[in-house]
């Protein structure tokens, strides 16, 4: 199972919107609604930030949203702030026999 | 507060064994699935393996069927992955996390394992 496609970098400036892309196939992300979207600062663990595609978890700020078209996922961050500098990473669901997930390759924000 | 605490990483030569153990608490731990996640230093993260509520299900990725057994206790609200046969690819950190129907959370801090003579 071949890791999903994510940019390795994306920037902005505080205020602005980023989105960051998260491409597979038909058999991970085109094929289920389970994308899930992860924040990782420096030497900490990864936190849940989507899941289902465009759902948030309570106390995750509105800024974060994520969306799916085919076979690319996508999240959106709007109003970047400072804080929001870390690595982010999107998940699948991989199906088949072997109840698979399988992860982005990560995408580092900078904010400029 | 939902916490998992993972312990048991180290060092160890190539062709070792080590067993992860992670300590769930603040939830109702026989009522969900449980994986580990990996992610070697300086690279993404990489799913592992996953157990069912009852320990009756058990899925691992391709690279590690055959070295990895993950297992849980649910009397003890513990959750183990005991690695054979390592290797230096095997280097990581190693996550224990919560898995709900589609997603991983919360995670715990990690534990470093590292392969090396």
């Amino acid at each position: 199972q071949s890791a999903l496609t994510q940019p390795r970098s994306v920037s902005g400036s505080p205020g602005q919107s980023v989105t960051i892309s998260c491409t597979g196939t038909s058999s991970d992300v085109g094929g289920y609604n389970s994308v899930s979207w992860y924040q990782q600062h420096p030497g900490k663990a990864p936190k849940l930030m989507i899941y289902d595609v465009s759902k948030r978890p309570s106390g995750v700020p509105d800024r974060f949203s994520g969306s799916k078209s085919g076979n690319t996922a996508s999240l959106t961050i709007s109003g970047l702030q400072a804080e929001d500098e870390a690595d982010y990473y999107c998940c699948s669901y991989a199906g088949s026999y072997t109840f698979n997930w399988v992860f982005g390759g990560g995408t580092k924000l900078t904010v400029l | 507060e939902v916490q998992l605490v993972e312990s048991g990483g180290g060092l160890v030569q190539p062709g070792g064994s080590l067993r992860l153990s992670c300590a769930a608490s603040g939830f109702t731990f026989n009522n969900y699935w449980m994986s580990w996640v990996r992610q070697a230093p300086g690279k993404g993260l990489e799913w592992v393996a996953n157990i069912k509520q009852d320990g009756s299900e058990m899925y691992s990725v391709d690279s590690v069927k055959g070295r990895f057994t993950i297992s849980r206790d649910n009397a003890k609200n513990s959750l183990y992955l005991q690695m054979n046969s390592l290797r230096a690819e095997d280097t990581a950190v190693y996550y224990c996390a919560r898995a709900a129907k589609g997603w991983f959370d919360p995670w715990g801090q990690g534990t470093l394992v590292t392969v090396s003579s």
